[in-house]
């Protein structure tokens, strides 16, 4: 079936300073979604991406549609502490309509 | 409206019961989705609507469970005979037929089976 890797699986960095972390799948998509969720919450939309090379920001987020449409990126720009959360990858089954997540990249921010 | 609303936030429950949870998707959109997330996975599909009509199951979905969007509002998933497996935050989203792949999520019933 259809899989989603992100990496790295944790990160522990100092407020300031920038984040980068990327998503690979096993098979093509055609639409990539950034997701954060806190604890007890559901995750939120942070960026959609729709074409192949697509760059988009969202205040300090970036986020690139990869060449290959099977892989994408997310970078953060001098982190704060509220950045601290869970950062989902995923992608859509255009044929299914089915969401498919990745497994988290969980981001924690030293004051 | 102020997004997805989903009842109860928590549900603690002994093994062998059965368990109701309610999603309440944004008004406008048709459609709903149910997803399941233990620790440290991310959110797996469950199941969609499109208005009242279920669209796609996974094969996640064993006979226990069960859901229903009666009007194409509100929807339900049941859960019968718990097992401890069954332990997981229940996600529902909803979205609109334009900006589909843009799921909405409510803030989860987290379950717990003694």
């Amino acid at each position: 079936g259809q899989q989603l890797n992100q990496s790295p699986q944790s990160m522990f960095i100092q407020e300031g300073e920038d984040v980068s972390m990327n998503c690979t799948s096993s098979s093509i998509f055609n639409t990539w979604l950034w997701y954060k969720q806190e604890p007890g919450e559901g995750p939120v939309l942070l960026i959609a991406l729709y074409k192949a090379g697509e760059l988009t920001s969202n205040g300090r987020l970036t986020a690139q549609f990869g060449i290959t449409r099977k892989d994408s990126f997310l970078n953060i720009s001098a982190s704060i502490p509220s950045d601290v959360g869970i950062y989902f990858c995923a992608g859509l089954d255009h044929y299914t309509g089915k969401l498919i997540f990745g497994q988290g990249t969980t981001l924690q921010v030293k004051p | 409206d102020t997004g997805v609303s989903q009842n109860p936030r928590h549900k603690i429950t002994k093994r062998g019961q059965n368990v109701t949870f309610r999603c309440d998707p944004i008004s406008e959109h048709n459609r709903l989705y149910w997803y399941r997330q233990t620790l440290g996975q991310g959110p797996e599909f469950l199941t969609y609507f499109q208005n009242e009509a279920q669209l796609e199951k996974s094969r996640l979905l064993s006979d226990r469970f069960s859901a229903e969007r009666p009007k194409g509002s509100f929807s339900t998933l049941e859960i019968q005979r718990t097992e401890q497996g069954d332990s997981a935050m229940y996600l529902c989203a909803s979205s609109s037929d334009r900006g589909g792949e843009k799921l909405f999520f409510g803030s989860g019933t987290q379950l717990s089976v003694l």
